[in-house]
This record gives structure tokens, C-alpha cells and sequence, in this order.
């Protein structure tokens, strides 16, 4: 089965760039989109076909999909932006989601 | 807006059957899937299929396979997980989700239904 693997988890200080990736076999041929979610929370569009930004998400998050690696980019990282992030892709009319990504802001 | 609201939290015994429902407002119910996910406590995101709600299709989860059925009812625009011979390990918050066009993505999500499996 298609399998996506994540950092479990990224550090970065306010206002800093915290990139997380996503890695799964040509990744790259496929569409990535990307959650995040927060303590308690459901989950949250973020990204979504790689590179888009669902209305109402800030513009510090920006996207990228290229061979087997996915990135989500939050640029300026703000406190509200710590969360567990999931990347996700579709395989032979199967969701699959990474296997999460926790990002601390110091 | 656009939003989907579930069923409260169950408490089930292991063995039996659980069925979620999923109320969707503010959008063609017929125009969209839905979608299934639960989360053990801790765990991350665990996909369980789809379900196109204007023809019933379904697509499961291998895991899934002969315990899962999805259903709706486009009368009263809602949709129904329902997850059989329950076991301990089926502890989790289950979501659903309306399901975008290919690569768009999974949005909203439901606010969440903890289904506890305990003898």
C-alpha cells in the first residue's frame, strides 16, 4: 500500500520559516494537499493540488510538490501556527494520509 | 456556511455495531463525497473511504472491508458511517469530511465523534 512519511516533528522560533516534508513514491505525479489541526481540534485545509490556499488561510503558508517530496512552507511562523500537520494524496482511489508532523514554536 | 455536524459520543461493547451520522447544511449535498476518518488518542489521521452522495457509491478501505458501510440520505442531507464487530482498537474520534474534486482536498470536517469500544 502507498505509504507517506513525515517528519514527527519540526522547531522554529516566531516569525522563523518551518518547512515539513512528505515523502512517497512520485509524490510528485500525484496532487498533495495538506491539514493542519490543531489541539482539539478537527483538521484544517491548508493547502490543497500542491500549491493552492483555500480562502481564509494566511498567505505565510505556501505549498510545493516535485518528485517524491511534498513541502508545506509557513513563513514568519506565528504562535497560533503550532499544530500537527498532515499531508495527504490520493492512490488508486484511496485517501492516504502522512503520518503527521508536530510543529513546536519555541 | 458550509458545515457538517455529527452525532454524539457512543459507548459500545466489543462485538457490537456503531452507526454515526453526519448532518450537512449550506451546500448541494448531492454536489460533493463524503468522507471518513478516525483518530485513536495520540495517533495520527487513519483513512477510511468515500462515499459519493448523489449516486451511494462507495470506496473502503481494505482495512475496512466487510465491517464498513456508508450511507446517506439525501432527503435530510445526511450521511452515516456505520463500523461492525467492534474491538477494542476501534476507540477513536471519527470524522467526516466533504470531499472535493480530485487533489482538492477534505473540507469542512465534522467537529469529531469519540466512539469508545469497552467490555
Amino acid at each position: 500500500s502507498y505509504e507517506l512519511t513525515q517528519p514527527p516533528s519540526v522547531s522554529v522560533s516566531p516569525g522563523q520559516t518551518a518547512s515539513i516534508t512528505c515523502s512517497g513514491d512520485k509524490l510528485g505525479d500525484k496532487y498533495a494537499c495538506w491539514y493542519q489541526q490543531r489541539p482539539g481540534q478537527s483538521p484544517v485545509l491548508v493547502i490543497y493540488q500542491d500549491t493552492k490556499r483555500p480562502s481564509g488561510i494566511p498567505e505565510r503558508f505556501s505549498g510545493s510538490n516535485s518528485g517524491n517530496t511534498a513541502t508545506l512552507t509557513i513563513s514568519g511562523t506565528q504562535a497560533m501556527d503550532e499544530a500537527d500537520y498532515y499531508c495527504q494524496a490520493w492512490d488508486s482511489s484511496t485517501g492516504v494520509f502522512g503520518t503527521g508532523t508536530k510543529v513546536t514554536v519555541l | 456556511q458550509v458545515q457538517l455536524v455529527q452525532s454524539g459520543a457512543e459507548v459500545k461493547k466489543p462485538g457490537a455495531s456503531v452507526k454515526v451520522s453526519c448532518k450537512a447544511s449550506g451546500y448541494t449535498f448531492t454536489s460533493y463525497d463524503i468522507i471518513w476518518v478516525r483518530q485513536a488518542t495520540g495517533q495520527g489521521l487513519e483513512w477510511m473511504g468515500w462515499m459519493n452522495a448523489n449516486s451511494g457509491n462507495t470506496g473502503y478501505a481494505q482495512k475496512f472491508q466487510g465491517r464498513l458501510t456508508m450511507t446517506r440520505s439525501t432527503s435530510i442531507t445526511t450521511a452515516y458511517m456505520e463500523l461492525s464487530g467492534l474491538r477494542s482498537e476501534d476507540t477513536a474520534v471519527y470524522y467526516c469530511a466533504r470531499g472535493l474534486a480530485a487533489g482538492v482536498g477534505f473540507d469542512p470536517w465534522g467537529q469529531g465523534t469519540l466512539v469508545s469500544v469497552s467490555s
